[in-house]
């Protein structure tokens, strides 16, 4: 799997878009995009993944650059439960390919 | 999506001992994985759970230290086994429900403390 690079930590207020990057320079051509979170003291939960196109559900949107080396989830309005920490992590989409987890980026959000 | 139950949620435990984790999951699953997270650290995967055979170690994990079944498609134990304080952390068990998605589903987590 690709390598990922996230900020260890970042910090945004209530009610605002927080935008998280994430670079991932020797992504393959057939490798996803996906985003974890891990809220204290649970297991990781999926936000979304993506291959190319810019990706929308209801918890978040993710911007993936054209040449696909790197990429920023967004949390459109951030509330004090997305207190977190924020996995980046590229795989292939078959089942039975694992999760690499890297460092992630431990997000604060801030009334 | 699938709901994953592990039992126990915590416990504390003597060194030289052995716990076994248990994961149950509300359907059938094609791949689980346990994973371990040491305190203020990342999640680092163990194993790969194979269903009627061995499991699937990654760098660094052995089977005599980790043992692990799975019977059948829903149900999976990991043991740490001749425990130290060094085993004190949190066990995860995760699996694969969609081929489609690739997504993954974590149970809460089994925090083990070893005194």
């Amino acid at each position: 799997d690709a390598k990922t690079t996230q900020p260890p930590s970042m910090d945004c207020a209530e009610g605002r878009a927080a935008n998280l990057p994430c670079n991932h320079s020797t992504i393959s051509g057939n490798e996803y995009v996906y985003w974890y979170r891990q809220i204290h003291s649970q297991g990781p939960q999926y936000i979304i993944h993506g291959l190319k196109n810019n990706e929308t559900n209801e918890m978040a949107s993710l911007i993936i650059t054209e040449d696909r080396k790197s990429s920023t989830l967004i949390l459109p309005h951030a509330t004090l439960r997305d207190t977190a920490v924020y996995y980046c992590i590229v795989r292939l989409k078959a089942a039975g390919n694992k999760l690499t987890f890297g460092g992630g980026t431990r997000v604060l959000v801030k009334p | 999506s699938a709901v994953i139950s592990q039992k126990p949620s915590r416990d504390i435990c003597q060194r030289g001992t052995s716990l076994t984790i248990q994961c149950q999951v509300d359907s059938q699953v094609t791949m689980m994985f346990w994973y371990r997270q040491q305190p203020g650290q990342s999640l680092t995967l163990i194993a790969t759970a194979n269903q009627g055979s061995e499991a699937t170690y990654e760098s660094g994990f052995v089977i005599d230290k980790f043992p692990i079944s799975r019977p059948n498609l829903t149900f999976s134990t990991l043991t740490v086994s001749n425990m130290s304080p060094e085993d004190s952390s949190i066990y995860l068990c995760s699996v694969t429900v969609s081929v489609d998605t690739g997504e993954l589903f974590f149970g809460e987590g089994s925090r083990l403390t070893v005194l």
